[in-house]
Protein backbone atom coordinates (compact mmCIF):
# COMPACT_ATOMS: atom_id res chain seq x y z
CA UNK A 1 0.00 0.00 0.00
CA UNK A 2 1.35 3.40 -1.35
CA UNK A 3 2.00 6.19 1.83
CA UNK A 4 -0.80 8.27 0.06
CA UNK A 5 -3.33 7.43 -2.65
CA UNK A 6 -5.20 10.07 -4.77
CA UNK A 7 -7.52 9.16 -7.77
CA UNK A 8 -5.24 10.31 -10.67
CA UNK A 9 -8.49 10.86 -12.91
CA UNK A 10 -8.40 12.92 -15.20
CA UNK A 11 -11.61 14.47 -13.92
CA UNK A 12 -13.48 16.62 -16.53
CA UNK A 13 -16.48 18.56 -15.40
CA UNK A 14 -18.21 22.25 -16.82
CA UNK A 15 -17.85 25.17 -16.03
CA UNK A 16 -19.41 26.43 -12.26
CA UNK A 17 -19.45 23.09 -11.54
CA UNK A 18 -18.31 21.68 -7.82
CA UNK A 19 -15.29 19.62 -7.93
CA UNK A 20 -14.44 16.92 -5.15
CA UNK A 21 -10.32 15.80 -5.17
CA UNK A 22 -9.46 13.00 -2.48
CA UNK A 23 -6.48 11.41 -0.85
CA UNK A 24 -5.99 8.79 2.06
CA UNK A 25 -3.01 8.00 3.70
CA UNK A 26 -1.68 5.24 6.25
CA UNK A 27 0.77 6.87 8.36
CA UNK A 28 -1.25 8.45 11.38
CA UNK A 29 2.17 10.28 11.94
CA UNK A 30 0.97 12.85 9.67
CA UNK A 31 -0.52 16.10 11.02
CA UNK A 32 0.21 18.88 8.30
CA UNK A 33 -1.77 18.56 4.90
CA UNK A 34 -1.45 20.66 1.89
CA UNK A 35 -3.04 21.02 -1.53
CA UNK A 36 -0.79 21.65 -4.69
CA UNK A 37 -1.83 22.96 -7.80
CA UNK A 38 0.53 22.33 -10.78
CA UNK A 39 -0.02 23.31 -14.07
CA UNK A 40 1.55 21.54 -16.98
CA UNK A 41 5.54 21.96 -17.14
CA UNK A 42 5.06 24.31 -13.96
CA UNK A 43 6.32 23.87 -10.47
CA UNK A 44 3.38 22.79 -7.59
CA UNK A 45 1.94 25.81 -6.14
CA UNK A 46 0.69 25.82 -2.54
CA UNK A 47 -2.97 26.71 -2.40
CA UNK A 48 -4.24 25.42 1.04
CA UNK A 49 -1.87 24.03 4.34
CA UNK A 50 -3.83 22.87 7.32
CA UNK A 51 -3.10 21.61 10.76
CA UNK A 52 -4.75 18.35 12.23
CA UNK A 53 -8.44 17.36 11.66
CA UNK A 54 -10.88 20.15 10.64
CA UNK A 55 -12.36 22.35 7.73
CA UNK A 56 -10.27 25.71 5.79
CA UNK A 57 -11.75 27.94 3.59
CA UNK A 58 -10.31 30.55 1.03
CA UNK A 59 -12.29 31.87 -1.48
CA UNK A 60 -13.80 29.09 -3.76
CA UNK A 61 -11.48 26.66 -1.89
CA UNK A 62 -12.63 24.77 0.90
CA UNK A 63 -9.98 22.04 2.63
CA UNK A 64 -11.20 19.09 4.80
CA UNK A 65 -8.85 17.08 6.99
CA UNK A 66 -10.53 14.02 8.68
CA UNK A 67 -7.59 12.22 10.78
CA UNK A 68 -9.81 9.21 11.96
CA UNK A 69 -10.60 7.65 8.93
CA UNK A 70 -7.29 9.62 7.20
CA UNK A 71 -8.75 11.07 4.65
CA UNK A 72 -8.20 14.55 3.49
CA UNK A 73 -10.58 16.31 0.36
CA UNK A 74 -9.91 19.74 -1.59
CA UNK A 75 -13.49 21.22 -2.60
CA UNK A 76 -13.68 24.01 -5.34
CA UNK A 77 -16.47 26.04 -5.87
CA UNK A 78 -17.64 27.31 -9.47
CA UNK A 79 -15.09 25.95 -10.82
CA UNK A 80 -13.41 28.02 -13.61
CA UNK A 81 -11.24 26.46 -17.07
CA UNK A 82 -8.30 28.58 -15.41
CA UNK A 83 -8.72 25.76 -12.76
CA UNK A 84 -7.67 23.23 -15.39
CA UNK A 85 -4.45 21.59 -13.44
CA UNK A 86 -2.76 18.73 -11.76
CA UNK A 87 -4.02 18.71 -8.00
CA UNK A 88 -1.30 17.20 -5.62
CA UNK A 89 -2.05 16.15 -1.65
CA UNK A 90 1.34 16.70 0.33
CA UNK A 91 1.81 15.45 3.80
CA UNK A 92 4.20 15.74 6.69
CA UNK A 93 4.51 14.71 10.35
CA UNK A 94 6.11 18.21 11.24
CA UNK A 95 9.54 19.82 11.14
CA UNK A 96 11.63 17.14 12.49
CA UNK A 97 10.05 14.50 10.75
CA UNK A 98 12.08 12.08 8.58
CA UNK A 99 11.80 13.18 4.51
CA UNK A 100 8.85 16.08 5.37
CA UNK A 101 6.77 15.83 2.51
CA UNK A 102 4.76 12.81 1.26
CA UNK A 103 2.83 13.90 -2.48
CA UNK A 104 0.17 11.90 -3.50
CA UNK A 105 0.36 11.15 -7.59
CA UNK A 106 -2.18 14.11 -8.28
CA UNK A 107 -5.25 14.42 -10.27
CA UNK A 108 -5.87 16.08 -13.41
CA UNK A 109 -8.78 18.44 -13.74
CA UNK A 110 -10.08 19.59 -16.78
CA UNK A 111 -12.94 22.27 -16.47
CA UNK A 112 -14.78 22.57 -19.81
CA UNK A 113 -16.45 26.11 -20.84
CA UNK B 1 11.00 37.62 -2.79
CA UNK B 2 11.58 36.93 -5.76
CA UNK B 3 10.77 33.07 -5.33
CA UNK B 4 12.74 30.18 -5.72
CA UNK B 5 14.66 29.98 -9.15
CA UNK B 6 15.98 26.85 -10.68
CA UNK B 7 18.38 26.99 -13.88
CA UNK B 8 18.58 25.46 -16.45
CA UNK B 9 14.70 25.09 -17.25
CA UNK B 10 15.06 22.36 -19.80
CA UNK B 11 18.01 20.49 -20.39
CA UNK B 12 18.85 17.62 -23.21
CA UNK B 13 22.28 15.66 -22.48
CA UNK B 14 23.30 11.85 -24.46
CA UNK B 15 23.75 9.18 -21.89
CA UNK B 16 26.83 9.26 -19.80
CA UNK B 17 27.17 13.05 -19.70
CA UNK B 18 27.28 14.95 -16.29
CA UNK B 19 24.92 17.42 -15.96
CA UNK B 20 24.39 19.94 -13.04
CA UNK B 21 21.47 22.15 -11.51
CA UNK B 22 21.32 24.89 -10.09
CA UNK B 23 18.65 26.05 -7.53
CA UNK B 24 18.37 29.67 -5.74
CA UNK B 25 15.96 29.21 -2.90
CA UNK B 26 13.64 32.38 -1.10
CA UNK B 27 16.40 34.04 0.53
CA UNK B 28 15.15 33.86 4.30
CA UNK B 29 14.62 30.14 4.22
CA UNK B 30 16.73 27.77 5.58
CA UNK B 31 15.71 24.08 4.10
CA UNK B 32 16.05 23.52 0.24
CA UNK B 33 14.85 20.30 -1.30
CA UNK B 34 15.16 18.57 -3.70
CA UNK B 35 12.56 16.03 -5.77
CA UNK B 36 12.39 14.19 -8.58
CA UNK B 37 9.06 14.13 -10.77
CA UNK B 38 7.99 11.92 -13.58
CA UNK B 39 4.59 12.03 -15.98
CA UNK B 40 1.68 11.13 -13.93
CA UNK B 41 3.27 11.01 -10.76
CA UNK B 42 3.72 13.13 -7.37
CA UNK B 43 7.17 14.54 -7.06
CA UNK B 44 9.69 12.33 -4.99
CA UNK B 45 11.97 13.13 -2.26
CA UNK B 46 15.77 13.07 -3.40
CA UNK B 47 17.44 15.21 -0.14
CA UNK B 48 17.28 18.06 1.84
CA UNK B 49 19.48 20.80 3.00
CA UNK B 50 19.26 22.82 6.57
CA UNK B 51 21.18 25.30 5.82
CA UNK B 52 24.66 23.75 4.53
CA UNK B 53 24.28 20.74 6.05
CA UNK B 54 22.94 17.73 4.52
CA UNK B 55 20.32 16.26 6.55
CA UNK B 56 18.79 13.35 4.65
CA UNK B 57 19.11 11.99 1.17
CA UNK B 58 16.37 9.08 -0.25
CA UNK B 59 17.27 5.79 0.27
CA UNK B 60 16.67 5.28 -3.83
CA UNK B 61 19.38 8.16 -4.50
CA UNK B 62 21.92 6.64 -6.66
CA UNK B 63 25.54 7.28 -6.11
CA UNK B 64 25.81 8.96 -9.57
CA UNK B 65 23.83 11.98 -7.65
CA UNK B 66 25.28 14.30 -5.54
CA UNK B 67 23.85 17.77 -4.37
CA UNK B 68 25.49 20.71 -2.25
CA UNK B 69 24.62 24.09 -0.63
CA UNK B 70 28.24 25.37 0.28
CA UNK B 71 26.93 28.53 1.64
CA UNK B 72 23.91 27.90 2.80
CA UNK B 73 22.31 29.71 -0.26
CA UNK B 74 21.97 28.23 -3.55
CA UNK B 75 22.30 24.93 -4.15
CA UNK B 76 23.24 22.32 -6.83
CA UNK B 77 22.72 19.46 -8.06
CA UNK B 78 24.65 16.99 -10.14
CA UNK B 79 24.33 13.83 -11.61
CA UNK B 80 26.76 11.56 -13.26
CA UNK B 81 27.03 9.38 -15.86
CA UNK B 82 23.31 10.18 -16.76
CA UNK B 83 20.94 7.63 -17.91
CA UNK B 84 17.50 7.08 -19.82
CA UNK B 85 16.03 6.70 -16.46
CA UNK B 86 17.26 10.06 -15.73
CA UNK B 87 14.80 11.59 -17.17
CA UNK B 88 12.49 13.93 -15.28
CA UNK B 89 11.90 17.18 -13.92
CA UNK B 90 14.08 17.96 -11.13
CA UNK B 91 12.11 20.40 -8.46
CA UNK B 92 13.46 22.47 -5.72
CA UNK B 93 11.82 23.69 -3.01
CA UNK B 94 12.63 25.76 -0.18
CA UNK B 95 11.01 26.27 3.43
CA UNK B 96 11.70 28.28 6.47
CA UNK B 97 11.61 25.43 9.64
CA UNK B 98 11.95 25.95 13.00
CA UNK B 99 10.71 24.85 16.45
CA UNK B 100 7.18 26.51 15.32
CA UNK B 101 4.64 24.11 14.15
CA UNK B 102 4.92 23.82 10.40
CA UNK B 103 6.86 24.41 7.25
CA UNK B 104 5.28 25.46 4.09
CA UNK B 105 7.28 24.30 1.25
CA UNK B 106 7.52 26.59 -2.12
CA UNK B 107 8.57 25.04 -5.66
CA UNK B 108 10.35 26.24 -8.46
CA UNK B 109 9.76 26.07 -11.91
CA UNK B 110 11.28 22.86 -11.86
CA UNK B 111 14.20 21.86 -14.64
CA UNK B 112 12.79 19.18 -17.24
CA UNK B 113 16.02 16.74 -18.20
CA UNK B 114 15.84 14.63 -21.12
CA UNK B 115 18.43 12.00 -21.60
CA UNK B 116 18.29 10.66 -24.99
Amino acid sequence: QKEVEQDPGPLSVPEGAIVSLNCTYSNSAFQYFMWYRQYSRKGPELLMYTYSSGNKEDGRFTAQVDKSSKYISLFIRDSQPSDSATYLCAMSGGWNYGQNFVFGPGTRLSVLP
Amino acid sequence: DTGVSQDPRHKITKRGQNVTFRCDPISEHNRLYWYRQTLGQGPEFLTYFQNEAQLEKSRLLSDRFSAERPKGSFSTLEIQRTEQGDSAMYLCASSLAGRQRGEKLFFGSGTQLSVL
